[in-house]
């Protein structure tokens, strides 16, 4: 079955950096990625999503690279903030007619000032 | 205000004494999903509905029940709590009735302790 990791389980921070969440998942036939953000004592939040068809995506202050070919996508945060620290989600899902999104762990975000 | 609303956010009870949380949408979505959230193991799927009276099991069902009796209400029913299931769960909608291709939006969970 389909199974989602993130690379690190805490990454550390300046505020103003940029930051680099990875991802990896195993299921070859995913096509529909999302990155959710879940602050302390609140549920995931959406933040970004991905379809197979596409490399890349950019949001607000946030980018999305998909690399099909070794299986692996990033969240890239772009001048990082304090409001930012939380734990980062990836999830795939494959159209393959049981949609079950599949979580990896999450990697905390400490952003220090 | 579009939410997914669950309660109670907080549940401390006994082994054995039934209990229900509940979960409704605002957003006329289709799908709705429960899921579990234990540290390392991520979120899991406990169950899901792609439509009212359409109810599947996802990963983890054993111990819990659901239904779907109208289209914004997802209840998540324990029968017989046991210690096992303390956890912090979640309930989520999405708009594709199939949940693909679209975000889950979810609650902001219930933490249930079971003594």
């Amino acid at each position: 079955g389909e199974s989602v990791g993130l690379h690190l389980p805490t990454l550390s921070v300046q505020e103003g950096d940029n930051s680099i969440i990875n991802c990896a998942y195993s299921n070859s036939a995913s096509d529909y990625f999302i990155w959710y953000k879940q602050e302390s004592g609140k549920g995931p939040q959406f933040i970004i999503d991905i379809r197979s068809n596409m490399d890349k995506r950019q949001g607000q202050r946030v980018t999305v690279l998909l690399n099909k070919t070794v299986k692996h996508l990033s969240l890239q945060i772009a001048a990082t903030q304090p409001g930012d620290s939380a734990v980062y989600f990836c999830a795939a899902q494959a159209d393959t007619g049981f949609q079950k999104l599949v979580f990896g762990t999450g990697t905390r975000l400490l952003v220090s000032p | 205000e579009a939410q997914v609303t669950q309660n109670p956010r907080y549940l401390i009870t006994v082994t054995g004494k039934k209990l229900t949380v509940t979960c409704s949408q605002n957003m006329n979505h289709e799908y709705m999903s429960w899921y579990r959230q234990d540290p390392g193991l991520g979120l899991r799927q406990i169950y899901y509905s792609m439509n009212v009276e359409v109810t599947d099991k996802g990963d983890v069902p054993e111990g819990y029940k659901v239904s779907r009796k109208e289209k914004r209400n997802f209840p998540l029913i324990l029968e017989s709590p046991s210690p096992n299931q303390t956890s912090l769960y979640f309930c989520a909608s999405s708009l594709d009735p199939q949940g693909f291709g679209q975000p889950q939006h979810f609650g902001d969970g219930t933490r249930l302790s079971i003594l």
